[in-house]
């Protein structure tokens, strides 16, 4: 089965450094999200992209992180820099556009800031 | 906005019971509902889609229904099994939006 890859699945690192999650889509999926989960705040979309564009970032605090997507194999997500309240589960979720289209997940990067 | 409840928060049962799962939204103008399941330190596993045209969709042991003019999602799931332990996480996407709207999930303890 094919299955989106995320990079690392575990990162734990001090407050002030600089972190990048990195996600291999489905091949030939044509859509990108960036969710993050917490236990207060459940799952929340970061960033979305179409045909490697980004079109909403809306959920994403735009001081301190940043998401591309180099080429259509690669979506990458950073934090620079890191602090404490950004540790959470952070998932790549990749599709195909259409209204009706389901969403795949990857099984996320587990990120710790001391 | 749209807002997505799940209720029970956590659901134990012994294991060959059937059991029901409920999801609530507020805004009926969606293209489609899906299913997660979410097991510990792992990503979310897709179960079932709905689209908004449709009233039940069925995987094996799991049914899901859909009734969007009251906003509510049930995952049926038959004669259960430890192995189905697990979080389930509901999710919509509104008309309009791109991305999924999460309930925060029903932990389930299938109990041997």
């Amino acid at each position: 089965d094919a299955r989106v890859t995320q990079t690392p699945r575990h990162k734990v690192t001090e407050m002030g450094q600089e972190v990048t999650m990195r996600c291999q889509p489905i091949l030939g999926h044509n859509t990108v999200f960036w969710y993050r989960q917490t236990m207060m705040q459940g799952l929340e979309l970061l960033a979305y992209f179409r045909n490697r564009a980004p079109l909403d970032d809306s959920g994403m605090p735009k001081d301190r992180f940043s998401a591309e997507m180099p080429d259509a194999t690669l979506a990458t997500l950073k934090i620079q820099p890191s602090e404490p309240r950004d540790s959470a589960v952070y998932f790549c979720a990749s599709g195909l556009t259409g209204e009706y289209q389901p969403q795949h997940f990857g099984d996320g990067t587990r990120l710790s800031i001391l | 906005k749209q807002e997505v409840t799940q209720i029970p928060a956590a659901l134990s049962v012994p294991e060959g019971e059937n059991l029901v799962l409920n999801c609530s939204f507020t805004d009926s103008a969606i293209y489609n509902l899906q299913w997660f399941r979410q097991d510990p330190g792992k990503g979310l596993t897709s179960l079932l889609l709905i689209q908004s045209s449709q009233r039940e969709q069925t995987s094996g042991r799991l049914n899901a229904s859909l009734d969007k003019s009251s906003g509510r999602s049930t995952l049926y799931i038959a004669a259960s099994q430890p192995g189905d332990s697990a979080t389930y996480l509901c999710a919509v996407r509104r008309e309009g939006a791109n991305n999924l709207f999460f309930g925060t999930g029903t932990r389930l303890t299938v109990i041997p």
